[in-house]
């Protein structure tokens, strides 16, 4: 069965620092993963995806993630924060039905 | 331009009543996708259309039934609301596979449904 794990519930950086949000999986085959994020009282936005083309994903706003196999870790970071990347930020895999398995989430929050 | 259009946004009714959220996609999509999120913001899959068939159907109650008129549209009508209902629910859809790895979803903006 799949499923992640997100290690931290919240995460807190200052502007201007690097970002890391730790997502740890598990398959049986080789997995679809991504990671999305949730701004207060809206909708999910796909930050970025790992569908097997290269292990070092980019995403929008400067968001990249590594798969690591080796690991069974696919982690979210970003350089630079800004005080726009507060938000909640959920890493996911997808089944082979396209059933989106959920990580419990983590909140980040950015200090000026 | 909306991609994944849901309504209404916000819902609030009395326990016991019936209502239905609406969902449409105008992205040509073949897969559509009910997900409810709890006060924990937890995410879970409901329901899971393709081609207007039930393809998942995860442990919900029955009073949750989901209509699919075209590939387009998936509403989802729920009877007898609890107190439990209350969540955000959110419709989704996805293109097939691509290359054999799966698709992202495409999220609607949710329905905040409380059950007073």
């Amino acid at each position: 069965a799949q499923s992640v794990t997100q290690l931290d519930s919240h995460v807190s950086v200052s502007e201007g620092t690097p970002v890391l949000l730790r997502c740890n999986y598990s398959s049986s085959y080789s997995p679809s993963l991504f990671w999305y994020v949730q701004h207060p009282n809206k909708g999910l936005q796909l930050l970025l995806k790992y569908t097997s083309a290269a292990t070092l994903v980019k995403g929008i706003n400067g968001f990249e993630a590594e798969f690591k196999k080796s690991e069974t870790s696919f982690h979210l970071t970003k350089p630079s924060a800004h005080m726009s990347d507060a938000a909640e930020y959920f890493c996911v895999v997808s089944d082979r039905r396209g059933k989106l398995i959920f990580g419990q989430g983590t909140e980040l929050s950015v200090k000026p | 331009d909306t991609a994944v259009s849901q309504t209404p946004k916000y819902l609030v009714t009395q326990m016991g009543n019936d209502k239905s959220i609406k969902c449409e996609q105008n992205l040509g999509h073949d897969t559509m996708y009910w997900y409810k999120q709890d006060s924990k913001k937890f995410l879970k899959i409901m329901f899971s259309y393709n081609n207007k068939e039930l393809i998942i159907n995860e442990t919900v109650p029955n009073r949750f039934s989901p209509k699919s008129p075209d590939k387009a549209h998936l509403n989802l009508h729920i009877n007898s609301l609890e107190l439990g209902d209350s969540a955000v629910y959110f419709c989704a859809s996805s293109s097939d596979r691509d290359e054999g790895m799966n698709t992202e979803a495409f999220f609607g903006q949710g329905t905040r449904l409380t059950v007073v």
